[in-house]
């Protein structure tokens, strides 16, 4: 089976920096990537790493470690809109199967 | 593009009663998957399929549910009959991977999913 473990929630402030943390076990393994869905939308998609190392994307970062089975997406310079849940996925054999983790839900304040 | 359509957007029926839940691919998109999301359980993959054949179905919690996919442009997801514990928002998404692109980063598109409620 796979497991994917992340923070449930996650309070910062406007302008500031959050890291949010994906551990995961799983056979099979080929990638991991990150979704952002606001209350009541679907999940769209944000970054995919691969391999090893930090993917950019505007304010948006997302790590890799293969040997630690670990990653983290990276929000800088907060901005309200970007209070929304936020899932890490694995996927597996080449793109055939994707699971998700249970979400963090990050709260961004004034 | 219009992206990935799912029909109905809000479906309330009662326990016993058969639901269809309906989506239509990005065109030219290979792969299809369900998912139903609910607060204790998340996002669980049910079923997908590569090129309108079901590859692996193992996420289907029951024989009341089925899933077809006749032609590259539709799914169906079918329960029959419908319980409450049912109830959640079901999400069909649909990836494109090249077989030759290096660079695939394997994008699930989401549809606006199917709220289902089960009284």
């Amino acid at each position: 089976g796979q497991s994917l473990e992340q923070p449930s929630e996650v309070t910062a402030v406007e302008g500031a920096i959050v890291q949010i943390n994906c551990t995961y076990q799983t056979s099979g393994f080929y990638g991991l990537s990150w979704y952002q869905q606001h209350d009541g939308g679907a999940p769209t998609f944000l970054s995919y790493n691969g391999l090893d190392g930090l993917e950019e994307t505007g304010r948006f970062s997302s790590f890799l470690s293969r040997s630690d089975s670990y990653g983290y997406l990276l929000l800088q310079e907060l901005q309200m809109k970007d209070s929304a849940s936020y899932f890490c996925a694995v996927s597996l054999y080449n793109f055939n199967k994707f699971y998700f983790g249970s979400g963090t839900k990050l709260n961004v304040k004034p | 593009d219009a992206g990935v359509i799912q029909s109905p957007r809000h479906e309330v029926t009662e326990m016993g009663q058969e639901v269809t839940l309906r989506c239509k691919p990005i065109s030219g998109h290979d792969y299809l998957f369900w998912y139903r999301q609910t607060m204790m359980r998340g996002l669980e993959l049910l079923i997908y399929f590569n090129n309108n054949v079901p590859i692996d179905d193992s996420g289907m919690p029951e024989d009341r549910f089925s899933a077809k996919m006749p032609n590259a442009s539709f799914s169906t997801l079918k329960i029959q009959p419908s319980e409450p514990r049912d109830s959640a928002v079901y999400f069909c998404a649909s990836s494109f991977v090249s077989l030759t692109k290096l660079t695939n980063t394997g994008e699930l598109f989401f549809g606006e999913g199917s709220r289902l409620t089960v009284l």
